[in-house]
């Protein structure tokens, strides 16, 4: 059964700062990973989408990387700003149809 | 373009009533269709799951049942709630190509009382 982690649990910056935040999957099986936010109360809203052959993919500020064999993401936000502030899953996909979710990373950005 | 719209925004039902929560697709064919929940505090939860009309997969037994009556619509239902169905429901799609990303509903709150 696949298991998902994702560290720090929280973390809160001032703004311009860059970040990295890690996700971890126990079963190396997959064949995407799904970075989403969330922001309180709402919905989940796609941020990128890494293929398993792929390393990384990028769009404007957010780059993530993908190391499949170590059931490793990581996703790097550059110059942040206080828009950033959501709550960030990662979601390894499976052969089947499924994806399974970490637990989150809570973002505060400052100004 | 794709849009998917899930309703009520939020609910409140006394313990042993029934839900219905709906959630349609628009702008794609054949989806495949997910219901997840959101317990306070805790990660995304699969429930269910459909790649087609009439087809359900239940990740985890409980209190809980989906139907899928058309291609694009994904109904979550209950004869009777319980105070630990509370949370907050998300519907979401995906293309049936596994290689396509997945996208939400905006969820609806629920809360038994």
């Amino acid at each position: 059964k696949q298991e998902v982690t994702q560290i720090p649990a929280a973390l809160s910056v001032p703004e311009g700062e860059n970040l990295v935040l890690n996700c971890s999957f126990t079963d190396s099986a997959i064949y995407n990973l799904q970075w989403f936010r969330q922001d309180p109360g709402k919905g989940l809203t796609s941020l990128l989408l890494i293929q398993s052959s792929q390393r990384e993919q990028t769009s404007g500020r957010l780059n993530a990387s993908l190391d499949k064999s170590s059931g490793r993401s990581t996703l790097y936000i550059a110059a942040s700003q206080p828009g950033d502030s959501a709550t960030y899953l990662c979601a390894p996909g499976d052969y089947g149809q499924n994806f399974v979710f970490g637990p989150g990373t809570r973002l505060s950005v400052l100004p | 373009s794709q849009t998917i719209h899930q309703w009520p925004a939020t609910l409140v039902q006394p313990v042993g009533s029934p839900l219905s929560l709906e959630c349609t697709v628009e702008g794609t064919s054949n989806p495949n269709l997910y219901w997840y929940r959101q317990a306070a505090g805790r990660g995304l939860q699969l429930l269910f799951y459909s790649v087609g009309i009439g087809q359900i997969s239940s990740e985890v037994p409980q209190n809980l049942s989906a139907s899928r009556p058309q291609d694009r619509q994904f109904i979550l239902s209950s004869k009777k709630l319980l105070l630990s169905d509370s949370g907050f429901y998300l519907c979401a799609w995906r293309r049936r190509d596994r290689n396509t990303e997945a996208f939400f509903g905006q969820g609806t709150r629920l809360t038994v009382v």
